[in-house]
């Protein structure tokens, strides 16, 4: 399965909105998860079973689709948001995860 | 609270081995497959090798097929990668991961660094 992510990169202003794209090539059903991964630092679960906010993860990041199209919205954008957010399907394997090439968001 | 802690990295020679651990509490260890992913300097996430709750059955990914061997011991609660005949480009911060078995979220580790240089 090849997971897209688009835009590359997004560049907003604080309090603005952002919206981040992830398309797989075939079904993953609810089973996609967004990170966030920021310098120096290990990936961070936002997002799971395509909708579900992970423990200590604000309401300002909210996660929807099913198949192969998935959105990660993030409202009120603060500087701290800046960093890479990844997608990851795990409903097919073998052979195993695979992950998005990342969008880069710039506040 | 769960966690996994990842240990093993280094600097290590072309062609030579290391053997990477993970160390997990806070969660029922044999119940839940387990993977190791990787990261290079400045690229995405790589997944490599996964190990289902049993330990019977592993997958890889095929740039390490042959080459990595993935381990568990469900009494001890970890989970090892054993990464021989290194090369430069396996240079890389390699985490380990939960798998997502019960509606579960994945849970990484901090990641440990592994450098291949001569």
């Amino acid at each position: 399965i090849v997971m897209t992510q688009s835009p590359a990169t997004l560049s907003v202003s604080p309090g603005e909105r952002a919206t981040l794209s992830c398309r797989a090539s075939q079904s993953v059903g609810t089973n996609l998860a967004w990170y966030q991964q920021k310098p120096g630092q290990a990936p961070r679960v936002l997002i799971y079973g395509a909708s579900v906010r992970a423990t200590g993860i604000p309401a300002r990041f909210s996660g929807s689709g099913s198949v192969t199209e998935f959105t990660l919205s993030i409202s009120s954008l603060q500087s701290d948001d800046s960093a890479v957010y990844y997608c990851q399907q795990y409903n097919h394997w073998p052979p195993g995860w695979t992950f998005g090439q990342g969008t880069k968001v710039d506040i | 609270q769960a966690q996994v802690v990842e240990s093993g990295g280094g600097v290590v020679q072309p062609g030579r081995s290391l053997r990477l651990s993970c160390a997990t509490s806070g969660f029922r260890f044999s119940s839940f497959g387990m993977h190791w992913v990787r990261q290079a300097p400045g690229q995405g996430l790589e997944w490599l090798a996964f190990v289902l709750y049993d330990g019977n059955t592993k997958y890889y990914a095929d740039s390490v097929k042959g080459r990595f061997t993935i381990s568990r011991d469900n009494s001890k609660n970890t989970v090892d990668l054993q990464m021989n005949s290194l090369r430069a480009d396996d240079t890389a911060m390699y985490y380990c991961a939960k798998g997502t078995e019960f509606g579960e979220p994945p849970l990484w580790g901090q990641g440990t660094l592994v450098t291949v240089s001569s």
